[in-house]
């Protein structure tokens, strides 16, 4: 079984702060992705990675960075924490192709105060 | 127009019941697609990939109708269990491995005793 990671489950962070979300896969995908989901909007896609050191932006990437110095690690980044990023943050992976699904990690619940 | 549309119910079924939802997409280069399901507060979790046959897995079936770009779920003998939020996904581009799923919001499903 395809195992994903999420660092924290619950994370509370003050407005201005970097926030670092951690997230691990344990089958050496090429891809991982980042996603915020909000009520009555859906899965949104950030940031994704299909390989070390390679990145794209996704439909809502400001405010974000990524990072991917390891294969099995991908992290995303909030600059400067504001209150419009509250949200439930979803890791994922994918092995190579896109006729495989993705396997998402339990999700980060992130409040901004 | 979103790329992956969903009514999103939610549907109030009885126990036993048959209820099946549709999910358009509009882009017809689509390769890819699944079902999803999410439970409140977690993760989604993959149901099953739909293929262009039609495929089936116990209770559910799902079929692809490229001609008019939709996919649908059908859910039989409908169980408690059941209740849940349902993602449609679909991959948008041609299989580079390099494109991340595109998800629907969801319909909600509420099987009732």
């Amino acid at each position: 079984d395809v195992k994903v990671t999420q660092s924290s489950r619950y994370l509370v962070k003050r407005t201005g702060e970097k926030v670092f979300l951690e997230c691990v896969q344990d089958m050496d995908h090429e891809n991982m992705f980042w996603y915020r989901q909000d009520p009555g909007l859906g899965l949104r896609l950030i940031y994704f990675s299909y390989d070390v050191k390679m990145k794209e932006k996704g439909d809502i990437p400001e405010g974000y960075s990524v990072s991917r110095e390891k294969k099995e690690r991908f992290s995303l980044i909030l600059e400067s924490a504001s209150t419009n990023q509250t949200s439930m943050y979803l890791c994922a992976s994918r092995a190579g192709t896109g006729n495989q699904p993705q396997h998402f990690g339990d999700g980060t619940r992130l409040s901004i105060l | 127009r979103k790329e992956v549309e969903q009514d999103p119910g939610p549907f109030n079924v009885p126990e036993g019941a048959t209820v099946a939802f549709n999910c358009t997409y509009s882009n017809s280069a689509s390769q890819s697609f699944f079902w999803y399901r999410q439970d409140c507060r977690k993760e989604p979790k993959l149901l099953m990939s739909v293929y262009s046959s039609g495929n089936e897995d116990g209770r559910f079936t799902a079929q692809l109708n490229r001609a008019s770009q939709y996919i649908s779920l059908l859910i039989r003998d409908s169980k408690l269990s059941d209740s849940a939020t349902y993602l449609c996904v679909v991959n948008g581009l041609a299989d580079t491995g390099r494109r991340a799923l595109t998800f629907g919001s969801g319909t909600r499903l509420q099987v009732q005793p």
